[in-house]
């Protein structure tokens, strides 16, 4: 039972325009959402986050927006850089139990110069 | 500078062999996660461990121990290896909600570089 989906395997874009990594969930208990970046042969590194009580966040060329109605958040990277390629990791827990924190399949980004 | 350290990097087994996966943080992090990395399954969590001394059951916890004897440290035992238990295992460290010390960043797991682990 996968509550945390990304449905898409693969992105590719061009180096200087926009990228957006979508993810889905399905327990409605999730109140923070994270997202994290993953390079061959290295662990996972956490890239942004979001609380359910806002529905936006921007770090630098990272936005992560949260539509709850819909238990969809999107991850966009404006300019996308070379050095974004990377597998992009959603995931979600809640605020009273980040033990379990539960994520998606990933998403390969590869930006092409 | 080193963060979440595990050991091996790699490993074969032969089916029905036991193994040990230790895990170390130097972060002094309340909170330590074993986790597995299948294709198309993302992360999934095996045990975790929200202090010393103790040990819960993640989302996939059949096959597996843990223990937690010191706080630095986690360890992930497999006992009778199987096939289905060949995957990237991924540890973690982190804080708890509670212990907020500001910014949303604060609140992340950090990982370890990964053990890929083949059962033949």
């Amino acid at each position: 039972d996968q509550q945390v989906k990304q449905n898409s395997p693969s992105l590719s874009v061009q180096e200087g325009r926009i990228s957006i990594l979508n993810c889905d969930y399905t327990n409605s208990m999730f109140d923070y959402f994270l997202w994290y970046k993953k390079y061959p042969a290295e662990g996972p590194t956490f890239l942004i986050s979001i609380s359910s009580i806002k529905d936006k966040n921007e770090d630098g060329r990272f936005t992560v927006f949260l539509n709850k109605s819909a238990k969809h958040l999107s991850l966009h990277i404006v300019p996308s850089q070379p050095g974004d390629s990377a597998v992009y990791f959603c995931a979600a827990t809640t605020r009273y139990n980040n033990n379990d924190m539960r994520f998606g399949a990933g998403t390969r980004l590869t930006v092409k110069p | 500078n080193a963060g979440v350290t595990q050991t091996p990097k790699f490993r074969v087994l032969k089916t029905g062999q036991s193994m040990t996966l230790l895990c170390a943080q130097d972060m002094n992090h309340e909170y330590m996660y074993w986790y597995r990395q299948d294709p198309g399954m993302g992360l999934r969590l095996i045990h975790y461990s929200v202090g010393e001394g103790t040990t819960a059951k993640g989302e996939v916890p059949d096959g597996y121990n843990v223990s937690r004897l010191k706080k630095q440290n986690f360890l992930l035992g497999l006992e009778s290896a199987a096939p289905s238990q060949t995957s990237v295992y991924f540890c973690a460290s982190s804080w708890p909600f509670g212990l907020w010390t500001g910014g949303l960043g604060e609140t992340e797991a950090f990982f370890g570089q990964g053990t890929r682990l083949t059962v033949v």
